[in-house]
């Protein structure tokens, strides 16, 4: 089954704990981003990366991290987390050409306290 | 990207057709309208896309009025589990660069499916 799939699903931490959340997708999709969203806000672009090791910021990057080893994953760290990272992250991917269908990940929700 | 407005709430009965109604007014030649939709805290599920023809799939009908300036979204056949948010994106199908697969989502509207 086509899907793209992340960990942890749920995550409650404190301040200044390092985190990482991984995202992987088994469609052999070149293109994969992180978005994150928040009430009021709608869904953000946090990074993105066309392939591997090929990656650049989004609309509201600061305070994370990136990386591209493989083209299969793409995690997501937060090296120093603060409260205001809070939110729900969505991992996403997409060939190359075009953008017509965007596969979604099911989302974590994470909670820094 | 165009701006695209749409109504931030709708309701519907079960077994019948939801009409979801998008403006992108300012919408250009290249861009093309897409549709997406979340429930409740999932990831976003691609529903539809299309530049100026009606489109149909197993999911819906999009209908894009011919000076492309507003587009309907049709459910044929509403059932509890559409019960959703819908998005309505406007973009350049390929965009490069910085643009090149981002999706920007603006609030949606909130479908109710009634019994």
């Amino acid at each position: 089954e086509a899907q793209v799939t992340q960990n942890p699903r749920y995550l409650i931490t404190v301040t200044g704990k390092k985190l990482t959340v991984t995202c992987s997708q088994n469609m052999n999709h070149e293109y994969m981003s992180w978005y994150r969203q928040d009430p009021g806000l709608g869904l953000r672009q946090i990074y993105y990366s066309m392939n591997v090791e090929v990656t650049d910021k989004g609309d509201v990057p600061e305070g994370y991290k990136v990386s591209r080893k493989e083209k299969r994953n793409f995690p997501l760290i937060l090296e120093s987390p603060s409260p205001n990272q809070t939110s729900l992250y969505f991992c996403a991917s997409n060939k190359r050409e075009g953008v017509n269908e965007q596969f979604f990940g099911p989302g974590t929700r994470l909670t820094v306290l | 990207d165009a701006k695209t407005t749409q109504p931030p709430s709708m309701d519907c009965a079960e077994g019948r057709a939801a009409n979801l109604p998008c403006n992108h007014s300012t919408i250009s030649g290249n861009e093309y309208v897409y549709w997406y939709r979340q429930i409740h805290s999932q990831g976003p599920q691609y529903i539809i896309h299309g530049l100026k023809n009606n489109e149909t799939n197993e999911m819906a009908s999009l209908i894009i009025t011919e000076d492309r300036k507003s587009s309907t979204l049709i459910l044929p056949h509403a059932t509890l589990r559409d019960t959703a948010v819908y998005y309505c994106i406007v973009r350049v199908f390929n965009a490069g660069g910085t643009s090149y697969g981002k999706l920007t989502f603006g609030q949606g509207t909130i479908l109710t499916v009634h019994p």
